[in-house]
């Protein structure tokens, strides 16, 4: 089983800046990497897939990076809305996983 | 506007069974695999099973391999999950979950608000 560690599992950001959170594969997942937003006592949302590609409607704001082992979620500019929990999950290998989550918080 | 509808969730005995269902809508159900994803509270996220558009491919959790049964009907836009033998490690926010590919890609591009299930005596 592929083991997802987020970095750092809790971040404290000012909205208006950047925020960047790391995701780390035991073994390499070539792209197949996806972000998932949650929010209080909501379902998770997909940001990203293939490691860069934006899911349906999610602002510009939001950009991945990454491949093989090291993947980054990029926010560029932290909106309100945007504080919640963070996971990645690779699709590469059975079963799925997920990292443990980072909470970005309010600074 | 894609929906998913989780139902069946509650309070069950260790060793008992659940039947949790989920009611797809807003998309054409058999062009897409499905999955069930769980959420123990205040824990994070943990992939449970997924089966494929024609139930040809079906693939479970080695935590509940032999326990639960994954199942849909395409005439009804419904996805099931039989839980057997439930134990208190079970307890959790079930989600049904949408697939973005026809085949099982394990890629969750669609998340219903989840069913709560509790193993407790």
């Amino acid at each position: 089983e592929i083991v997802m560690t987020q970095s750092p599992a809790t971040l404290s950001v000012s909205p208006g800046e950047r925020a960047t959170l790391s995701c780390r594969a035991s073994q390499s997942v070539s792209s197949n990497l996806a972000w998932y937003q949650q929010k209080p006592g909501q379902a998770p949302r997909l940001l990203i897939y293939g490691a860069s590609d934006r899911a349906t409607g999610i602002p510009a704001r939001f950009s991945g990076s990454g491949s093989g082992t090291e993947f980054t979620l990029t926010i560029s500019s932290l909106q309100s809305e945007d504080f919640a929990v963070y996971y990645c999950q690779q699709y590469n290998n059975w079963p799925r996983t997920f990292g443990q989550g980072t909470r970005l918080e309010i600074k | 506007e894609v929906q998913l509808a989780e139902s069946g969730g509650g309070l069950v005995q260790p060793g008992r069974s659940l039947r949790l269902s989920c009611t797809a809508s807003g998309f054409t159900f058999d062009d897409y695999a499905m999955h069930w994803v769980r959420q123990a509270p205040g824990k994070g996220l943990e992939w449970v099973s997924g089966i494929n558009w024609n139930s040809g491919s079906i693939d479970y959790a080695d935590s509940v391999k032999g326990r639960f049964t994954i199942s849909r009907d395409n005439a009804k836009n419904s996805l099931y999950l039989q839980m057997n033998s439930l134990r208190a490690e079970d307890t959790a926010l079930y989600y049904c979950a949408k697939d973005k590919h026809l085949a099982v890609a394990g890629l969750f591009d669609y998340w219903g608000q989840g069913t709560l299930v509790t193993v407790s005596s």
